[in-house]
C-alpha cells in the first residue's frame, strides 16, 4: 500500500491565497482519483474536490484541485481566504481496494 | 436525502468485542456502484480507513486491521453492521459510516465516540 503525505499546518490571511500538498509514495498519482475533504471541529469531514479537481455543488468556487505527476502529488488551492475555511483538510486515494487518507493538514487563518 | 447515522456502545473493555451499526437512508445498497465504509480517527488524529461492503456484497478490510474486522448487511435492508475484536485502548475514536460513490465518501455520518477502558 501507498501512503500521502501532507504538511501538519499551514497559515495564511484572510483574501490571500493558500496550497496544501499530498505526497504519494508510491505508484503514480495519476492512476486513481485524489479527493479533498475539509473537517472543521467537532464535525465530520465533508467533500469538497473529489476526482482530482471536480467540485460538488454548493462548494465555492475559491477551492480548487489539481495533480502534478512530475512531483507525484495533489494539490488544493483556497484563494480569497476567509476565517470560516480554518479547518482540518485530508487528502484521499484508491489502490487495488485499499483507501487511503493523508495525515491531514491544519489550516489556520489569522 | 442521504443520511447515515452510527449506533453502538459508547464504552468497551479491553479484550471485547465492538459492535456498530450504521443505518442509512436515501439511498440503497442494492444499487450498482453504491458501498458503505467506516473509518475511525483517534481524538485529535487523522482518519483512518477501515472496511467497505460494495452492492455486491464484496467486502474489503483495512490491511492492518483485517484479522480484527468483519462488515456485513445488517438483519434491514438499510443497515451496515462493523465488528471490530480484541478491542483495546488505542481504539479509542470517533467512528464514522460513509457511503462511497466511485471511489471518494460522498456523505458522512456524524461518528460515535468509542472509549476502551476497563
Amino acid at each position: 500500500n501507498f501512503m500521502l503525505t501532507q504538511p501538519h499546518s499551514v497559515s495564511e490571511s484572510p483574501g490571500k491565497t493558500v496550497t496544501i500538498s499530498c505526497t504519494r509514495s508510491s505508484g503514480s498519482i495519476v492512476s486513481n482519483y485524489v479527493q479533498w475533504y475539509q473537517q472543521r471541529p467537532g464535525s465530520s469531514p465533508t467533500i469538497v474536490i473529489y476526482e482530482d479537481k471536480q467540485r460538488p455543488s454548493g462548494v465555492p468556487d475559491r477551492f480548487s484541485g489539481s495533480i502534478d505527476s512530475s512531483s507525484n502529488s495533489a494539490s488544493l488551492t483556497i484563494s480569497r481566504l476567509k476565517t470560516e475555511d480554518e479547518a482540518d483538510y485530508y487528502c484521499q486515494s484508491y489502490d487495488i481496494s485499499s483507501w487511503v487518507f493523508g495525515g491531514g493538514t491544519k489550516l489556520t487563518v489569522l | 436525502q442521504v443520511t447515515l447515522r452510527e449506533s453502538g456502545p459508547a464504552l468497551v473493555k479491553p479484550t471485547q468485542t465492538l459492535t456498530l451499526t450504521c443505518t442509512f437512508s436515501g439511498f440503497s445498497l442494492r444499487t450498482s456502484g453504491m458501498c458503505v465504509s467506516w473509518v475511525r480517527q483517534p481524538p485529535g488524529k487523522a482518519l483512518e480507513w477501515l472496511a467497505v461492503i460494495d452492492w455486491d456484497d464484496d467486502k474489503y478490510y483495512s490491511t492492518s486491521l483485517k484479522t480484527r474486522l468483519t462488515i456485513s448487511k445488517g438483519t434491514s435492508k438499510n443497515q451496515v453492521v462493523l465488528t471490530m475484536t480484541n478491542m483495546d485502548p488505542v481504539d479509542t475514536a470517533i467512528y464514522y459510516c460513509a457511503r462511497i460513490r466511485d471511489y471518494h465518501f460522498d456523505y458522512w455520518g456524524r461518528g460515535t465516540l468509542v472509549t476502551v477502558s476497563s
